[in-house]
């Protein structure tokens, strides 16, 4: 079975802290994305990686970086966190099967920016 | 900018009743995939469709995609307590890589 795990389930941070977000993956996936989930807007991809070292940026990278240094893990960062960056975070890894691409995601970082 | 929308956004049924939700994309999409999250849960992967027109059974589960491709449905007959969640359907914009999430569907089941 495929296993992605985050660093926490629950965070709380203040204004302006810089926050680390963690995801490992246990299946050798070369992809692995970060997403947000807000309610009534789904997920929303923030940054992506195809391999280790490479980045590329998602629908809403603006207040975020990321950081892939091993091909196991994927760091998200908020540099200086806000207040609308509360939500829930969700690290996926991603494996071609067939005909397909299957995305399996982690348990989810709720964060909450006070 | 690309939109895929889901209709509706809450559905409330009772047990044994039947449940569709409806999946929009303002593009064409090459593939469209399913979640469904369990409350406190994750997205899991329920299944892909590839082709226009294309119909899949999963059970008590029928997915379709529509022929433009920029539409899909998940309907549910006689729905169980256990399938509360959300649903999400998800598409790889043609001709990209590019990867969008529907905007998702909360099911509750009243027993």
């Amino acid at each position: 079975d495929v296993k992605v795990t985050q660093s926490s389930r629950y965070l709380v941070k203040r204004t302006g802290e810089k926050v680390f977000l963690e995801c490992v993956q246990d299946m050798d996936h070369e992809n692995m994305f970060w997403y947000r989930q807000d309610p009534g807007l789904g997920l929303r991809l923030i940054y992506f990686s195809y391999d280790v070292k490479m980045k590329e940026k998602g629908d809403i990278p603006e207040g975020y970086s990321v950081s892939r240094e091993k091909k196991e893990r994927f760091s998200l960062i908020l540099e200086s966190a806000s207040t609308n960056q509360t939500s829930m975070y969700l690290c996926a890894s991603r494996v071609w099967r067939t005909s397909s691409y299957e995305q399996y995601f982690g348990p989810g970082t709720r964060l909450t920016v006070t | 900018g690309q939109q895929v929308m889901q209709i509706p956004q809450y559905q409330h049924v009772q047990e044994g009743e039947d449940f569709t939700t409806y999946c929009n994309s303002s593009t064409t999409l090459s593939n469209i995939q399913w979640y469904k999250q369990r409350p406190g849960g994750h997205p899991v992967f329920l299944i892909q469709l590839v082709k226009s027109g294309e119909v899949k059974k999963q059970k008590r589960l029928t997915f379709q995609f529509g022929e433009a491709k920029k539409n899909s449905s998940l309907h549910i007959t006689a729905t169980q307590t256990t399938d509360v969640g959300t649903y999400f359907c998800a598409g790889y914009l043609s001709g990209t890589y590019k990867y969008i999430f529907g905007t998702g569907t909360r099911l509750k089941v009243l027993a």
